[in-house]
Protein backbone atom coordinates (compact mmCIF):
# COMPACT_ATOMS: atom_id res chain seq x y z
CA UNK A 1 0.00 0.00 0.00
CA UNK A 2 1.47 3.49 -0.75
CA UNK A 3 2.60 5.26 2.34
CA UNK A 4 2.79 9.39 2.29
CA UNK A 5 4.66 10.77 5.89
CA UNK A 6 4.91 14.23 5.94
CA UNK A 7 7.29 16.13 8.67
CA UNK A 8 6.62 18.27 10.54
CA UNK A 9 3.20 17.74 11.24
CA UNK A 10 3.15 22.10 12.20
CA UNK A 11 5.90 24.68 11.62
CA UNK A 12 6.01 28.04 12.72
CA UNK A 13 8.07 30.59 10.99
CA UNK A 14 8.53 34.58 11.54
CA UNK A 15 8.61 36.43 8.03
CA UNK A 16 11.18 35.81 6.21
CA UNK A 17 12.40 32.84 7.54
CA UNK A 18 13.46 30.69 5.15
CA UNK A 19 12.80 26.45 6.00
CA UNK A 20 12.09 22.92 4.31
CA UNK A 21 9.01 20.85 4.76
CA UNK A 22 9.86 16.49 4.03
CA UNK A 23 7.67 14.24 2.33
CA UNK A 24 9.01 10.65 2.78
CA UNK A 25 6.65 7.94 0.57
CA UNK A 26 6.43 4.18 -0.64
CA UNK A 27 5.25 3.35 -3.57
CA UNK A 28 5.40 0.98 -6.25
CA UNK A 29 5.78 2.66 -9.64
CA UNK A 30 5.63 5.84 -8.89
CA UNK A 31 3.82 7.86 -11.73
CA UNK A 32 4.30 11.23 -10.34
CA UNK A 33 4.79 13.39 -6.93
CA UNK A 34 2.60 16.29 -6.19
CA UNK A 35 2.21 18.95 -3.74
CA UNK A 36 -1.29 20.70 -2.87
CA UNK A 37 -1.73 23.78 -0.45
CA UNK A 38 -5.03 23.76 1.54
CA UNK A 39 -6.51 26.55 3.47
CA UNK A 40 -9.07 26.06 6.31
CA UNK A 41 -12.43 25.15 4.84
CA UNK A 42 -11.28 24.76 0.88
CA UNK A 43 -10.62 22.14 -0.88
CA UNK A 44 -6.58 21.44 -1.82
CA UNK A 45 -5.06 23.91 -4.92
CA UNK A 46 -2.69 22.21 -7.23
CA UNK A 47 0.87 23.52 -6.46
CA UNK A 48 3.49 21.20 -8.47
CA UNK A 49 4.23 17.90 -10.09
CA UNK A 50 7.41 16.16 -10.03
CA UNK A 51 8.08 13.21 -12.02
CA UNK A 52 11.94 12.08 -11.66
CA UNK A 53 14.25 12.18 -8.72
CA UNK A 54 16.33 15.39 -9.56
CA UNK A 55 13.36 17.28 -10.73
CA UNK A 56 12.68 20.80 -9.82
CA UNK A 57 9.95 23.17 -9.90
CA UNK A 58 9.51 27.10 -8.36
CA UNK A 59 6.47 28.97 -8.13
CA UNK A 60 7.15 32.29 -6.27
CA UNK A 61 8.63 31.52 -2.98
CA UNK A 62 8.34 27.40 -2.90
CA UNK A 63 10.38 25.25 -4.59
CA UNK A 64 9.86 21.52 -4.96
CA UNK A 65 12.55 18.95 -5.24
CA UNK A 66 12.45 15.56 -5.37
CA UNK A 67 14.63 12.18 -4.87
CA UNK A 68 14.08 8.31 -5.09
CA UNK A 69 12.38 8.76 -1.64
CA UNK A 70 11.06 11.90 -0.18
CA UNK A 71 10.62 15.01 -1.84
CA UNK A 72 11.01 18.70 -0.11
CA UNK A 73 9.07 21.86 -0.77
CA UNK A 74 11.40 24.65 0.25
CA UNK A 75 9.56 27.93 1.16
CA UNK A 76 12.04 31.33 0.97
CA UNK A 77 11.27 34.29 2.54
CA UNK A 78 7.74 33.27 3.57
CA UNK A 79 4.74 36.16 3.93
CA UNK A 80 1.96 35.84 5.78
CA UNK A 81 0.03 34.62 3.13
CA UNK A 82 2.12 31.40 2.71
CA UNK A 83 0.20 30.24 5.66
CA UNK A 84 -1.54 27.57 4.80
CA UNK A 85 -1.37 23.24 5.07
CA UNK A 86 0.89 21.90 2.42
CA UNK A 87 0.04 18.42 1.67
CA UNK A 88 2.31 15.75 -0.61
CA UNK A 89 0.45 13.45 -2.28
CA UNK A 90 1.86 10.45 -4.71
CA UNK A 91 0.11 8.49 -7.89
CA UNK A 92 0.77 4.75 -8.67
CA UNK A 93 -1.93 3.52 -10.70
CA UNK A 94 -3.70 5.41 -13.50
CA UNK A 95 -6.48 7.45 -11.43
CA UNK A 96 -5.89 7.47 -7.65
CA UNK A 97 -3.86 10.09 -5.56
CA UNK A 98 -2.71 9.07 -1.97
CA UNK A 99 -2.30 12.07 -0.03
CA UNK A 100 -0.17 12.74 3.31
CA UNK A 101 -1.60 14.05 6.39
CA UNK A 102 -0.09 18.04 5.88
CA UNK A 103 2.03 20.33 7.60
CA UNK A 104 0.92 23.27 8.49
CA UNK A 105 2.37 26.29 8.05
CA UNK A 106 1.93 29.55 10.19
CA UNK A 107 3.89 32.82 9.42
CA UNK A 108 3.99 35.41 11.31
CA UNK A 109 4.71 39.02 10.52
CA UNK B 1 -10.15 31.13 -14.24
CA UNK B 2 -12.37 27.72 -14.43
CA UNK B 3 -13.34 26.20 -11.66
CA UNK B 4 -15.35 23.23 -9.93
CA UNK B 5 -18.13 24.24 -8.11
CA UNK B 6 -19.97 21.85 -5.23
CA UNK B 7 -23.43 22.05 -3.43
CA UNK B 8 -24.62 22.15 -0.88
CA UNK B 9 -21.45 23.70 1.10
CA UNK B 10 -22.86 22.20 4.17
CA UNK B 11 -25.68 19.45 5.11
CA UNK B 12 -26.82 17.96 8.28
CA UNK B 13 -28.41 14.86 8.06
CA UNK B 14 -30.16 12.09 10.54
CA UNK B 15 -28.25 9.00 10.61
CA UNK B 16 -29.76 6.58 8.01
CA UNK B 17 -31.28 9.04 5.81
CA UNK B 18 -29.87 9.50 2.09
CA UNK B 19 -27.78 12.21 1.17
CA UNK B 20 -26.80 13.44 -2.33
CA UNK B 21 -23.89 15.52 -3.10
CA UNK B 22 -23.41 17.53 -6.28
CA UNK B 23 -20.58 18.78 -8.50
CA UNK B 24 -19.99 21.06 -11.86
CA UNK B 25 -17.09 20.08 -12.88
CA UNK B 26 -14.75 21.92 -15.44
CA UNK B 27 -16.53 21.95 -18.42
CA UNK B 28 -13.77 19.97 -21.09
CA UNK B 29 -11.98 17.55 -18.41
CA UNK B 30 -12.99 13.48 -18.17
CA UNK B 31 -11.90 12.52 -15.23
CA UNK B 32 -14.20 13.08 -12.11
CA UNK B 33 -12.95 11.97 -8.41
CA UNK B 34 -14.64 12.18 -5.09
CA UNK B 35 -12.20 12.31 -2.09
CA UNK B 36 -13.20 12.78 1.52
CA UNK B 37 -11.71 14.54 4.49
CA UNK B 38 -12.52 13.71 8.29
CA UNK B 39 -11.75 16.35 10.43
CA UNK B 40 -8.17 16.77 11.32
CA UNK B 41 -7.26 13.37 9.18
CA UNK B 42 -5.74 13.31 5.58
CA UNK B 43 -7.46 13.50 2.12
CA UNK B 44 -8.57 10.03 1.24
CA UNK B 45 -9.58 8.83 -2.20
CA UNK B 46 -13.10 7.46 -2.78
CA UNK B 47 -13.78 7.14 -6.07
CA UNK B 48 -12.50 7.92 -9.60
CA UNK B 49 -15.15 7.99 -13.12
CA UNK B 50 -14.44 8.04 -16.59
CA UNK B 51 -16.08 7.38 -19.71
CA UNK B 52 -19.00 6.77 -17.41
CA UNK B 53 -18.00 4.47 -15.78
CA UNK B 54 -16.46 3.76 -11.81
CA UNK B 55 -12.49 3.46 -12.80
CA UNK B 56 -11.19 3.07 -9.39
CA UNK B 57 -12.90 3.29 -5.93
CA UNK B 58 -11.20 2.88 -2.29
CA UNK B 59 -11.83 0.44 0.18
CA UNK B 60 -13.94 2.68 1.40
CA UNK B 61 -16.71 2.98 -1.26
CA UNK B 62 -18.57 0.20 -0.22
CA UNK B 63 -22.41 -0.29 -1.63
CA UNK B 64 -23.87 2.62 0.44
CA UNK B 65 -22.11 5.03 -2.14
CA UNK B 66 -22.88 5.59 -5.66
CA UNK B 67 -22.05 8.09 -8.57
CA UNK B 68 -23.86 9.28 -11.35
CA UNK B 69 -23.65 11.77 -13.96
CA UNK B 70 -26.72 12.09 -14.78
CA UNK B 71 -26.13 14.95 -17.63
CA UNK B 72 -22.96 16.58 -19.02
CA UNK B 73 -22.49 18.79 -16.49
CA UNK B 74 -23.36 17.30 -13.18
CA UNK B 75 -21.88 14.40 -11.24
CA UNK B 76 -23.08 13.28 -8.22
CA UNK B 77 -22.28 11.07 -5.24
CA UNK B 78 -25.19 9.38 -3.23
CA UNK B 79 -24.73 8.08 0.30
CA UNK B 80 -27.76 5.73 0.71
CA UNK B 81 -27.92 5.13 4.66
CA UNK B 82 -25.58 7.75 6.16
CA UNK B 83 -23.91 6.44 9.41
CA UNK B 84 -22.11 8.77 11.82
CA UNK B 85 -18.53 8.39 10.88
CA UNK B 86 -19.65 9.24 7.22
CA UNK B 87 -19.41 12.88 9.07
CA UNK B 88 -16.52 14.90 6.74
CA UNK B 89 -15.67 16.95 3.62
CA UNK B 90 -16.48 15.48 0.49
CA UNK B 91 -14.56 17.02 -2.05
CA UNK B 92 -15.19 17.00 -6.01
CA UNK B 93 -11.97 16.83 -8.64
CA UNK B 94 -11.92 16.67 -12.11
CA UNK B 95 -8.52 16.55 -14.37
CA UNK B 96 -7.94 17.08 -17.62
CA UNK B 97 -5.48 14.92 -18.52
CA UNK B 98 -4.60 11.88 -16.89
CA UNK B 99 -1.32 11.90 -16.16
CA UNK B 100 -0.57 15.66 -15.09
CA UNK B 101 -2.06 15.00 -11.39
CA UNK B 102 -3.10 18.26 -12.10
CA UNK B 103 -6.47 17.71 -10.05
CA UNK B 104 -8.99 20.43 -9.83
CA UNK B 105 -10.90 20.35 -6.52
CA UNK B 106 -14.34 22.01 -5.56
CA UNK B 107 -14.74 24.02 -2.01
CA UNK B 108 -16.20 20.92 -0.83
CA UNK B 109 -19.62 20.02 1.14
CA UNK B 110 -19.65 19.19 4.43
CA UNK B 111 -21.83 16.64 5.83
CA UNK B 112 -22.72 16.14 9.45
CA UNK B 113 -24.65 13.03 10.07
CA UNK B 114 -26.45 12.94 13.88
Amino acid sequence: EDQVTQSPEALRLQEGESSSLNCSYTVSGLRGLFWYRQDPGKGPEFLFTLYSAGEEKEKERLKATLTKKESFLHITAPKPEDSATYLCAVQAGDYKLSFGAGTTVTVRA
Amino acid sequence: EPEVTQTPSHQVTQMGQEVILRCVPISNHLYFYWYRQILGQKVEFLVSFYNNEISEKSEIFDDQFSVERPDGSNFTLKIRSTKLEDSAMYFCASLGMVNTGELFFGEGSRLTVL
